[in-house]
């Protein structure tokens, strides 16, 4: 099972959107909607901001928010702060034989 | 609330084994809504899942790494542990036990995660 496919970086300016894709295939991303995504600061546990492609765990800013089409998923944040410059990494259930695969990872970066 | 903390030998040699283990508190390994993960990190690289275990003793393994790795339970210490077998340099990596809800399929609490070195 090979990673999930995530652009190495992306960027914005204060105040602006950017999203983040996560594309996989038919055999993870395409066929359930069992889509995570977590933050991780530098040397920090990675933290759950999505799960089920859409829903927010409680606490977390309704600044970051999650899509699916296809076999690729897609996280936006939405007015973006300095405190949001940091890695992202999505995960999808991809069934019995390998349960969860994760993406290769995106550094956001606040210009 | 409940928190995951990882204990274990920070450098272990080549060939060895590398043994884990994940203390939960606040909260119950005996949980049936949970499963109980280890997920590692190399440096400057993505995560790994590597297996999981419920309180049951019911276990899934990474296929890459399923010939080498055991995971196990302790619900009396509310424990779990992870073992890694015949290691090499690729093993050295952060090391995070992690909570699974079953219900969402998403890990929702994290250890601080420990570094293990493969060096002689």
């Amino acid at each position: 099972q090979s990673a999930l496919t995530q652009p190495a970086s992306v960027s914005g300016s204060p105040g602006q959107s950017i999203t983040i894709s996560c594309t996989g295939t038919s055999s993870d991303v395409g066929s359930y909607n069992l889509v995570s995504w977590y933050q991780q600061h530098p040397g920090k546990a990675p933290k759950l901001i999505i799960y089920e492609v859409t829903k927010r765990p409680s606490g977390v800013s309704n600044r970051f928010s999650g899509s699916k089409s296809g076999n690729t998923a897609s996280l936006t944040i939405s007015g973006l702060q300095a405190e949001d410059e940091t890695d992202y990494y999505c995960c999808s259930y991809a069934g019995r034989s390998t349960p969860y695969v994760f993406g290769t990872g995106t550094k956001v970066t606040v210009l | 609330q409940v928190q995951l903390q990882e204990s274990g030998p920070g450098l272990v040699k080549p060939s060895e084994t590398l043994s884990l283990t994940c203390t939960v508190s606040g909260g119950s390994v005996s949980s049936g809504s949970y499963y109980w993960s280890w997920i590692r990190q190399p440096p400057g690289k993505e995560l790994e899942w590597i297996g999981y275990i419920y309180y049951s003793g019911i276990t899934n393994y990474n296929p890459s790494l399923k010939s080498r790795v055991t995971i196990s339970v302790v619900t009396s210490k509310n424990q779990f542990s992870l073992k890694l077998s015949s290691v090499t340099a690729a093993d050295t990596a952060v090391y995070y036990c992690a909570r699974e809800d079953s219900a969402h399929d998403a890990f929702d609490i994290w250890g601080q995660g420990t570094m293990v070195t493969v060096s002689s």
